[in-house]
C-alpha cells in the first residue's frame, strides 16, 4: 500500500484569510494526483486531476501545484469563505495501478466568519 | 451530470446479518469502486470492478464480497456483519483508463 500523507490533519481559518496545505506521495511510477473536496452530507467531488510535473491548476479561489520529482502537491485557498469548509482529499495513481487511487486521510478545513 | 446513487444513506444491522449495499451509476462507466472511510484513515479501497462480472480485491477485502451482474450496478456484500465493519461506505465510478472518479453520497452503516 502506497503511503499518501496529508498535512495538517485539520485547519481553522478566519473568513478572508488565505491558507494552504500539503499532500506528499511516493515519486516513483507517478501517473496522476487528484484533489477532491468532500463537504458534509455530500459526495466527494473532484477539484483537480494533475499529471505533469510543474502543473498548476486553478478553479476560482482554489489552486494547486504539483512537484512529481519530490513527491508533493500544495492546495491553496485564497480569501477563504465559509463555503470552503470541507475535507480536502488528495489521491495518487501510479502507472501500474489500473485506475485505482490511493487516498490520503484528508485535511479538514473549517472557515469561521 | 454523472450520477452515482447508493441504496441507503443510513443503515443499522445486527452482528451476523448479511448486508447488501447497492450502487448504481448512470454514465455507462466501466470502472466501479467500493471504499470505506474511517476517521483518520482516509478512503480505503475494498473492491473494484473494471467490467461486468470482473472484480479485483482492493486493500481491505477481508469480510466483503462484491457482485457486478450489470454494468451500471455494483453491489457490496457483507456475508456476516461484524461490529468492526461499522463505517461510511462510498461507491465511485470512472471511465476505463480514466482518471476522475465520481462518488455516491455514501452509506453510513452501523453494526450492533
Amino acid at each position: 500500500i502506497l503511503n499518501v500523507e496529508q498535512s495538517p490533519q485539520s485547519l481553522h481559518v478566519q473568513e478572508g484569510d488565505s491558507t494552504n496545505f500539503t499532500c506528499s506521495f511516493p515519486s516513483s511510477n507517478f501517473y496522476a494526483l487528484h484533489w477532491y473536496r468532500w463537504e458534509t452530507a455530500k459526495s466527494p467531488e473532484a477539484l483537480f486531476v494533475m499529471t505533469l510535473n510543474g502543473d498548476e491548476k486553478k478553479k476560482g479561489r482554489i489552486s494547486a501545484t504539483l512537484n512529481t520529482k519530490e513527491g508533493y502537491s500544495y492546495l491553496y485557498i485564497k480569501g477563504s469563505q465559509p463555503e470552503d469548509s470541507a475535507t480536502y482529499l488528495c489521491a495518487f495513481m501510479t502507472t501500474d495501478s489500473w485506475g485505482k487511487l490511493q487516498f490520503g486521510a484528508g485535511t479538514q478545513v473549517v472557515v469561521t466568519p | 451530470d454523472v450520477k452515482v446513487t447508493q441504496s441507503s444513506r443510513y443503515l443499522v444491522k445486527r452482528t451476523g446479518e448479511k448486508v447488501f449495499l447497492e450502487c448504481v451509476q448512470d454514465m455507462d462507466h466501466e470502472n466501479m469502486f467500493w471504499y470505506r472511510q474511517d476517521p483518520g484513515l482516509g478512503l480505503r479501497l475494498i473492491y473494484f470492478s473494471y467490467d461486468v462480472k470482473m472484480k479485483e480485491k482492493g486493500d481491505i477485502p477481508e469480510g466483503y464480497s462484491v457482485s457486478r451482474e450489470k454494468k451500471e450496478r455494483f453491489s457490496l456484500i457483507l456475508e456476516s456483519a461484524s461490529t468492526n465493519q461499522t463505517s461510511m461506505y462510498l461507491c465511485a465510478s470512472s471511465v476505463a483508463g480514466g482518471n476522475e472518479q465520481f462518488f455516491g453520497p455514501g452509506t453510513r452503516l452501523t453494526v450492533l
